[in-house]
């Protein structure tokens, strides 16, 4: 089963509107961790926003905050007042504890072009 | 403020040749990583340390070795090269994991194996 699932390969979205980026996983480890990274054309990774398992609030960066849904394995991501500049790929990745030590799995990444 | 070093950005092989890919990083961190990125594709975790001496593999670890003699350091090794490892290798760091750091990545290395 995926541990990671992104069910948008790519997503059209007009500038200025509001943009949701879904992301569901699947842990048994209560104290994980969330991120999302943005990825431009250029290819670096880009840190956006971090959700742990223990939070008590949605976690929010500026523009970005996250819709963190704890009982439906959810993490989505918002980006508010889109920008033509937030065209990128977006991947959702987790962190998990693997006995002593912890491993990082990343989804396979959404598409986003904001359209002007 | 360097963050995490990785050298070469690109680089072209031939089949069977041998590399070093290089990163450094500056904020003493304990955690190093390194990732393999296929076109369209998330990332994919080759080795990983959680400290200087200590490596371990990930999911795709054929063909590459790693070491981790400081904690500064943790140069990827291509053995002997093939067309299949042509991809965009990124390494990564952070500090303790029960500390939520945030994950700081290179900014990439584009190898091509002909």
């Amino acid at each position: 089963a995926q541990k990671i699932t992104q069910t948008q390969p790519g997503m059209f979205v007009q500038e200025k509107e509001a943009v949701t980026l879904d992301c569901t996983y699947d842990t048994s480890d209560p104290s994980y961790g969330l991120f999302w990274y943005k990825q431009p054309s250029s290819g670096e990774m880009i840190f956006l926003i971090y959700q742990g398992s223990y939070d008590q609030q949605n976690a929010t960066e500026g523009r970005y905050s996250l819709n963190f849904q704890k009982a439906r394995k959810s993490a989505n991501l918002v980006i508010s007042a889109s920008q033509l500049g937030d065209s990128a790929m977006y991947f959702c990745a987790m962190r998990e504890r693997l006995d002593s030590n912890y491993q990082l799995i990343w989804g396979a990444g959404t598409k986003l072009i904001i359209k002007p | 403020n360097a963050g995490v070093t990785q050298t070469p950005k690109f680089q072209v092989l031939k089949t069977g040749q041998s590399m070093t890919l290089q990163c450094a990083q500056d904020m003493n961190h304990e955690y190093m990583s390194w990732y393999r990125q296929d076109p369209g594709m998330g990332l994919r975790l080759i080795h990983y340390s959680v400290g200087a001496g200590i490596t371990d593999q990930g999911e795709v670890p054929n063909g590459y070795n790693v070491s981790r003699s400081t904690t500064e350091d943790f140069p990827l090794r291509l053995l002997s090269a093939a067309p299949s490892q042509t991809s965009v290798y990124f390494c990564a760091s952070s500090g303790r994991w029960d500390s939520g750091n945030t994950i700081y990545f290179g900014e990439g290395s584009w190898l091509t194996v002909v």
